[in-house]
């Protein structure tokens, strides 16, 4: 089955950096999405991006179809950024599958 | 998440014993799914449902049977609970056109 790989697995960021996490993925995929799971385990849609780039305030992503990864950015991070962040991809050909990575954990401090 | 609801949020069963988590959305997802999450394994897909009517096997089906009545819900049942089933589920509905994923708030489950 097709695997999608997360890195770093960990991140430890003071208040105010930037952060690159990656997500790649073994085959061609109908679409890709980002979630943030806060501490308190709830799930929230950052980015449907099966291509190209997009950018919601602090956040953008860009998701390469071709190379097989996507990008999440994150800038001048905050506490309430803490948790773990999913990138998960919906297979082709009709499956409707949607299958997540390991995710990275964040934790910005103060 | 606004528009999948899980029931129940907590539950803690026997070994042996059997019980059916309950999803339901307003949504109009057509794809709906059931997940759990173990520490350090991210998510790991159960089983799915394409559309009313049709169901198929996620990463991690054995243990558990499924059901799509209707659109609106999609139901997961343990019939002999084992302690290797203790996690946390979520059910999730895939919003159609967007195709974005919505999340249900998730049952923690333990079974003793």
């Amino acid at each position: 089955g097709i695997q999608v790989e997360q890195s770093p697995p960990d991140l430890i960021l003071q208040e105010g950096a930037n952060s690159t996490l990656r997500c790649n993925f073994s085959d061609s995929v109908n679409n890709l999405q980002w979630f943030h799971q806060n501490p308190w385990g709830q799930l929230i849609n950052l980015f449907y991006i099966p291509s190209g780039t997009k950018q919601n305030g602090r956040l953008s992503a860009t998701t390469v179809a071709t190379e097989r990864y996507s990008l999440l950015y994150i800038s001048s991070s905050q506490t309430t950024d803490s948790g773990v962040y999913f990138c998960a991809v919906e297979l082709g050909g009709g499956s409707e599958k949607l299958v997540f990575g390991k995710g990275t954990k964040l934790t910005v401090n103060p | 998440n606004a528009g999948v609801t899980q029931t129940p949020k907590f539950q803690v069963l026997k070994t042996g014993q059997s019980m059916t988590l309950q999803c339901a959305q307003d949504m109009n997802h057509n794809s709906m799914y059931w997940y759990r999450q173990d520490p350090g394994m991210g998510l790991r897909l159960i089983y799915y449902s394409a559309s009313e009517g049709t169901t198929d096997k996620g990463e991690v089906p054995n243990g558990y049977n499924v059901s799509r009545l209707n659109k609106r819900e999609f139901s997961l049942r343990l019939e002999s609970a084992a302690p290797s089933q203790t996690s946390v589920y979520f059910c999730a509905g895939l919003r159609w056109g967007t195709a974005e994923a919505f999340f249900g708030q998730g049952t923690r489950l333990t079974v003793v």
